[in-house]
């Protein structure tokens, strides 16, 4: 069965600090790994992953994919208070057609 | 601006009623995902369709739910009878995947959702 485990579930930290947050991921055919971040309502997105060891870059957000290893991890650094959400990491993957499953999420939460 | 559009997008029904969910993908996307949202689940794949055919719905309570794609810019999920366990935010999502394989081509995009209350 595909599995995806996000770490930690919940993480609370003050503004400014820097947070790592954590998938890894048991899959059959693995097509792509994405991040997404959930506030009140829909997921939105964040970054897609297909190769290993390119960092993808967005403002204060990295993410990196080790399709050896099967991890990814997103950094947030100097975080901001609006960077409080629900980060959602999922993995295309499966025989046949691909789906995407999706890990139980991260809990962030950035205090003043 | 493309968007996936969700209805309702609250619904409170008593236990034993049917509930329709609808979502129109985003114009073009030929992939839908079904998908419900509760705190201890988290987000749990529910069904999900290539070309309006179903590929996957072992995610699915087949006794009480089913989804179809009655044309391509429609997508149902309906539970018959409804329980409360059922309970959650069902989100629809759509992407793209072109070519002779099946790999997304595109993000997945999500809509707002239907937050489903069965009493």
């Amino acid at each position: 069965e595909d599995k995806v485990v996000q770490s930690p579930l919940s993480l609370v930290v003050h503004e400014g600090d820097t947070v790592t947050l954590n998938c890894s991921y048991e899959v059959t055919n693995f097509r792509s790994l994405l991040w997404y971040k959930q506030e009140k309502k829909a997921p939105t997105f964040l970054f897609m992953l297909t190769s290993s060891g390119i960092e993808k870059k967005s403002g204060r957000l990295s993410s990196i994919l080790d399709k050896k290893e099967l991890f990814s991890i997103l950094n947030i650094t100097a975080t901001q208070t609006g960077d409080s959400a629900i980060y959602l990491c999922a993995v295309e993957a499966g025989q046949g057609a691909q789906k995407l499953v999706f890990g139980q999420g991260t809990r962030l939460t950035i205090n003043p | 601006d493309a968007r996936v559009t969700q209805t309702p997008r609250h619904k409170v029904t008593e236990m034993g009623q049917e509930v329709t969910m609808r979502c129109q993908p985003i114009l073009g996307h030929n992939t839908v995902f079904w998908y419900r949202q509760t705190m201890m689940q988290g987000l749990e794949l529910l069904a999900y369709f290539r070309n309006r055919a179903p590929l996957d719905d072992s995610g699915m309570p087949k006794d009480r739910f089913s989804a179809e794609m009655p044309d391509a810019t429609l997508a149902t999920l309906k539970i018959q009878p409804s329980e409360p366990r059922d309970s959650a935010v069902y989100f629809c999502a759509s992407g793209l995947a072109i070519g002779q394989g099946p790999k997304m081509n595109t993000e997945a995009f999500f809509g707002q959702g239907t937050r489903l209350t069965v009493v």
